[in-house]
């Protein structure tokens, strides 16, 4: 497709199971961004990568979170022994160049809900 | 830490008036901005940016002002169409390596 696409759209998961989210960007866009999102809550930046590479890792929230870009393309995210407040929508964007020279397009997102 | 946020979380107006959400933001290193706009279920979608070295620009029906000696941003929508319910979200960027980041929010009801 033309967009990001993230799959699962939605993930239902008990308490300590690990979940890999996966992002496709949009074909030719180097940069690619994870952002978390809790319920009424604005976007909190997880990790940046520039092609395979990632510069900025900064908001990953604990050793659980891990992510991997490979071929420059495809992102997932992995959530190790996952707890209840890591439920929320994680999104994933791409853009052509990172953030400082034009727009991030956005999938739609995965919510996760942890039980 | 640094931050950027909103100085209103909710805002209701009347179809056809015009709306102005602002933000203040906190680096003032960064040199870009951007406005987006999140549909109920749907991932943000850009609106409008400008770089620190102008003032105010222009879309469609959409007005950005950027005023650096205070630190705030705004956006201005007019004619405002119940179409432009949604949550917007300034961001900031330029200086942060390449990401952005975001303020909370603010939910915007047009009352038709």
């Amino acid at each position: 497709g033309a967009g990001v696409s993230q799959s699962p759209s939605n993930k239902v998961t008990e308490k300590g199971k690990d979940v890999e989210l996966r992002c496709d960007p949009i074909s030719g866009h180097t940069a690619l961004y994870w952002y978390r999102q809790s319920l009424g809550q604005g976007l909190e930046f997880l990790i940046y990568f520039q092609g395979n590479s990632a510069p900025d890792k900064s908001g990953l929230p604990s050793d659980r979170f891990s992510a991997e870009r490979t071929g420059g393309s495809v992102s997932t995210l992995t959530i190790q022994r996952t707890q209840q407040e890591d439920s929320a929508v994680y999104l994933c964007a791409s853009s052509l160049g990172g953030g400082t020279t034009g727009e991030l397009f956005f999938g739609e997102g995965s919510r996760l809900t942890v039980l | 830490g640094e931050s950027v946020g909103l100085h209103l979380p909710t805002l209701s107006v009347q179809e056809g008036d015009n709306s102005i959400i602002n933000c203040a933001y906190s680096n003032s290193a960064s040199d870009y901005f951007i406005w987006y706009k999140q549909e109920s279920g749907k991932g943000p979608q850009f609106i409008i940016d400008i770089r620190s070295n102008m003032d105010k620009r222009q879309g469609q029906r959409v007005t950005v002002l950027l005023n650096k000696t205070v630190k705030h941003l705004s956006l201005q929508i007019a004619a405002t169409q119940p179409g432009d319910s949604a949550v917007y979200f300034c961001a900031e960027g330029g200086n942060q390596g390449g990401k952005l980041i975001f303020g909370q929010g603010t939910e915007l009801s047009v009352k038709p």
